[in-house]
């Protein structure tokens, strides 16, 4: 079974760029998870949807972040503009059932760098 | 605020012995426990899991204990392999919130 597929791997770009990352979760799935990892704060949930539908936002940092989950099987993580601050590893994960607290399949994230 | 902690950024454990790994948590109220362990350049693989209605659950080699009144959850994988070194997360869910800790660094020894 294809797990949860994550694109790019790898993004560098310039600091004001906009950045879009990708996220197919695994079919079946009805929930959706964005999180980002730093050294300094670790693994931080960003956003996330129950059957499509963001439930909460409440980790995204500023405006300049944006979530979509246009349909069951695909969703985006928009940054613009971007800024040094938000390099990060981005996951994308997705778990059968609703709820933060059940398990999650992760995909093997976006590592992100602003210079 | 750190409202989970995993005070120990890295472990060694020699090939064959007991691994244990703790968390700390200060909200009362979580009540639902995860274990993740993670690759290098892989996203996060869920391990095991506790509800704060139980002091113990297994599955194959790992053994999740809880310890309500201390707030202090510990994993332990026995016999430990090469195949578990990695970096372990503990994360802590309740009131719709759910939090990870910071990792700790497994190091198997053969």
């Amino acid at each position: 079974d294809a797990g949860v597929i994550q694109s790019p791997r790898h993004e560098v770009t310039e600091m004001g760029q906009e950045v879009t990352l990708r996220c197919k979760p695994i079919s079946g799935h009805n929930s959706l998870f964005w999180y980002r990892q730093t050294m300094m704060r670790g693994l931080e949930l960003l956003i996330y949807f129950n059957n499509n539908v963001p439930i909460d936002d409440s980790g995204m940092p500023e405006d300049r972040f944006s979530a979509k989950m246009p349909n069951a099987s695909f969703s985006t993580l928009k940054i613009q503009p971007s800024e040094p601050r938000d390099s990060a590893v981005y996951f994308c994960a997705s778990s059968k059932t609703g709820g933060l607290g059940q398990p999650q399949h992760f995909g093997d994230g976006t590592r992100l760098s602003i210079l | 605020d750190q409202q989970v902690k995993q005070n120990s950024p890295s472990l060694s454990v020699q090939e064959g012995r007991i691994s244990i790994l703790n968390c700390d948590y200060t909200n009362s109220m979580f009540d639902y426990f995860l274990w993740y362990k993670k690759y290098p350049a892989e996203g996060p693989t869920f391990l095991i899991s506790i509800s704060s209605i139980k002091d113990k659950n297994e599955d194959g080699r790992f053994t999740v204990f809880l310890n309500k009144s201390a707030k202090h959850l510990s994993l332990h994988i026995v016999p430990s392999q090469p195949g578990d070194s990695a970096v372990y997360f503990c994360a802590a869910y309740g009131n719709e919130k759910l939090t990870f800790g910071t990792g700790t660094r497994l190091t198997i020894i053969p």
